[in-house]
């Protein structure tokens, strides 16, 4: 499968525990997204990498939140200090430059 | 904020009919619009796009109308198959160099045979 592969596709934790999640995007794709999708809403930008350089963040993107892309392959996302409203689905997608945005599955993650 | 919207949450239609599902925006700088499907447990998969400076587009079996007048897109799926069946989202870019896509609420649709 060539697709983009998110790991671990389910995570549970306490509140209060850090977690990470991993990206691999299409090997070819230079740009990374991540998105966050809460039940039975679209999902909401978070952050976009260009190669390994973190061009945008959104708003939503909280200090406890940290991403990093450091050879311009895979990505992980951070999340600090967990909270309850941190749970949902935390989405990767990768593009050439302009082109569509391909998505994986997807980690969902459930704070307790 | 501005954002784009869908018109219903449901969609139900038998096995073969059209089906046509809604999306507004507000967007009026939006100039690329994308349909995505997302299966349960799955990440989105790209349906089809269209610029602003296009009406129509047409796909296998899905169409994309965009009617910028009065800012509505609308997908259509021919001949609707029990596979089809999932959430439907629009969303959109300030032009097609832009990165973040801004999607709606969605559209589930259920397909009965």
């Amino acid at each position: 499968d060539t697709g983009v592969s998110q790991d671990p596709r389910h995570k549970i934790t306490k509140r209060g525990q850090n977690v990470t999640f991993r990206c691999d995007p299409i090997s070819e794709h230079n740009r990374l997204y991540w998105y966050r999708q809460t039940l039975g809403q679209g999902p909401e930008f978070l952050t976009y990498f260009q190669n390994e350089a973190q061009l945008e963040k959104s708003r939503l993107l909280s200090d406890r939140f940290s991403a990093e892309r450091p050879k311009g392959s895979f990505s992980t996302l951070e999340i600090q200090r967990t909270e309850q409203g941190d749970s949902a689905m935390y989405l990767c997608a990768s593009s050439f430059d302009r082109a569509e945005q391909y998505f994986g599955p997807g980690t969902r993650l459930t704070v307790t | 904020g501005e954002s784009v919207g869908l018109h219903l949450p449901t969609l139900s239609v038998q096995e073969g009919d059209n089906s046509i599902i809604n999306c507004a925006y507000s967007n009026s700088a939006s100039d690329y619009f994308i349909w995505y499907k997302q299966e349960s447990g799955k990440g989105p998969q790209f349906i089809i796009d269209i610029r602003s400076n296009m009406d129509k587009r047409q796909g296998q079996r899905v169409t994309v109308l965009l009617n910028k007048t009065v800012k509505h897109l609308s997908l259509q799926i021919a001949a609707t198959q029990p596979g089809d069946s999932a959430v439907y989202f629009c969303a959109e870019k300030e032009n097609q160099a832009g990165t973040a896509l801004i999607f709606g609420k969605g559209t589930t649709l259920s397909v009965s045979s």
